[in-house]
């Protein structure tokens, strides 16, 4: 099993150019998470998609837009991005019902200039 | 919604010492209660949770301690090793079944000196 993965690792956008952030796993969970990670303020969720079909704003959603494609992929779209959306950027999944445990992807590091 | 507060933001001890890292929540609902760690570039990984109807629980080195009436949670690591440097971040949410969404502190960085 691969587990979490997303593409790309790394990437350095300019201000107000759009791009996909993609995630998939193949653990066959039902629940999706995307969060940004910035220093000194933990994990905050972005977009979240309890199970396929459906998705809904986590803490900071404003300036992104989320796809749950089909049970295994979730992707996160900047249709303009700004410098204050530089951050490290991780995808999850939980089976959820009877196990909450989240799996975190490797990690987007996405700079804006 | 919830709110997570988690201390110290920073943890130094010597190698084969203790360390207590603690989070209080605000929601009295939540039931699920994870600590991640996080080293350097790597993806958080969850080392020990514990549920609302359970206290204390131990695995090794690591516990975790739940005081419902007070709303806080602690991780505690005995005698720690240099490769127990990391952060570590508390969650604190409501697992209902269909819906799981975590509340995450910010985070404890822990330096263990060899």
């Amino acid at each position: 099993n691969a587990g979490v993965t997303q593409t790309p690792k790394f990437q350095v956008l300019k201000t107000g150019q759009s791009m996909t952030l993609q995630c998939a796993q193949d653990m066959n969970h039902n629940s999706m998470y995307w969060y940004r990670q910035d220093p000194g303020m933990g994990l905050r969720l972005i977009y979240y998609s309890a199970s396929e079909g459906t998705t809904d704003k986590g803490e900071v959603p404003n300036g992104y837009n989320v796809s749950r494609l089909n049970k295994r992929e979730f992707s996160l779209r900047l249709e303009s991005a700004a410098p204050s959306q530089t951050s490290v950027y991780f995808c999850a999944s939980t089976l959820s019902g009877s196990s909450y445990e989240q799996y975190f992807g490797p990690g987007t590091r996405l700079t804006v200039t | 919604g919830e709110n997570v507060e988690q201390h110290p933001s920073t943890l130094s001890v010597q190698e084969g010492d203790s360390a207590v890292i603690k989070c209080t929540y605000s929601d009295s609902a939540s039931n699920y209660f994870p600590w991640y760690k996080q080293e350097l570039g790597k993806r958080p990984q969850l080392i020990i949770d514990i549920r609302s109807n359970v206290g204390e629980k131990k695995d090794q080195r690591i516990a975790v301690t739940l005081n419902k009436t007070a709303k806080h949670f602690s991780l505690h690591i005995t005698e720690t090793q240099p490769e127990d440097s990391a952060v570590y971040f508390c969650a604190a949410s409501r697992g209902t079944g269909g819906s799981y969404i975590p509340t995450f502190g910010r985070g404890t960085s822990l330096i263990v000196h060899p």
